[in-house]
């Protein structure tokens, strides 16, 4: 079973510029969240769809949005990119919401901010 | 406020040397999971506890989940260079809508 996969890996935007990620769960999976890592802060929640619907949300401003498709595909975006906003980001799949349930991590987007 | 905190924030041993790493909260988990992350990639589940009191075994890596269902142990035994990452924990707050948080982890550097 192919795990979760995550585009593109690496990314340069300049400050101001919009940038969309994506993550294709593990068949079968319905729930997807997005995480920041940073060396600072570790990891961040940002959100989490299940169903099409945002079951969640982190302490993140409006810049950062995300969608879910009926395939359980989901993108994330970032609007006005800030130079702060450079980090790994993270898409992990579960079943159903990430309660008692695993998450299975992708291999995350590199985002650099110039 | 960081609501899970791990402990020690870095780890250096030598190969064969057993160590414990910790994750430690005010709060109370529904259920706790371990990962490993090696850099570039995202994090690699190792466990997940459920039940106060757990302790479950993966190999060398002994997981415990504490009686409160606030914190959590990971005990490696005979360390060896592949184990060597970073230690996240991430727990789903039990009174939050079971939001998962994690810790911002343990980094273990096994020297051979």
């Amino acid at each position: 079973k192919a795990g979760v996969t995550q585009t593109p890996r690496y990314l340069i935007k300049t400050r101001g510029q919009q940038v969309t990620l994506s993550c294709s769960p593990i068949s079968g999976h319905r729930s997807v969240s997005w995480y920041q890592q940073t060396p600072g802060q570790g990891l961040q929640f940002l959100f989490e769809y299940f169903s099409e619907t945002q079951r969640n949300k982190g302490n993140f401003p409006g810049r950062f949005s995300g969608r879910q498709f009926s395939n359980s595909r989901s993108e994330m975006n970032v609007s006005t990119l800030e130079l702060g906003d450079s980090a790994l980001y993270l898409c992990a799949s579960s079943l159903v919401p990430a309660r008692s349930y695993e998450q299975y991590f992708g291999p995350g987007t590199r985002l650099t901010v110039t | 406020t960081q609501l899970l905190e791990q402990s020690p924030q870095f780890l250096s041993i030598q190969e064969g040397e057993n160590l414990t790493v910790y994750c430690n909260s005010s709060s109370v988990f529904s259920s706790l999971q371990w990962y490993r992350q090696e850099p570039g990639e995202g994090p690699v589940l190792l466990v997940t506890v459920v039940t106060g009191g757990e302790v479950k075994k993966l190999k060398r890596l002994t997981f415990q989940f504490g009686d409160a269902r606030k914190d959590s142990s990971l005990h490696i035994t005979a360390a060896q260079p592949g184990d060597t990452g970073l230690y996240l924990c991430a727990g789903a707050l039990r009174n939050r809508d079971d939001k998962i948080i994690f810790g911002k982890g343990t980094r273990l550097h096994i020297l051979p």
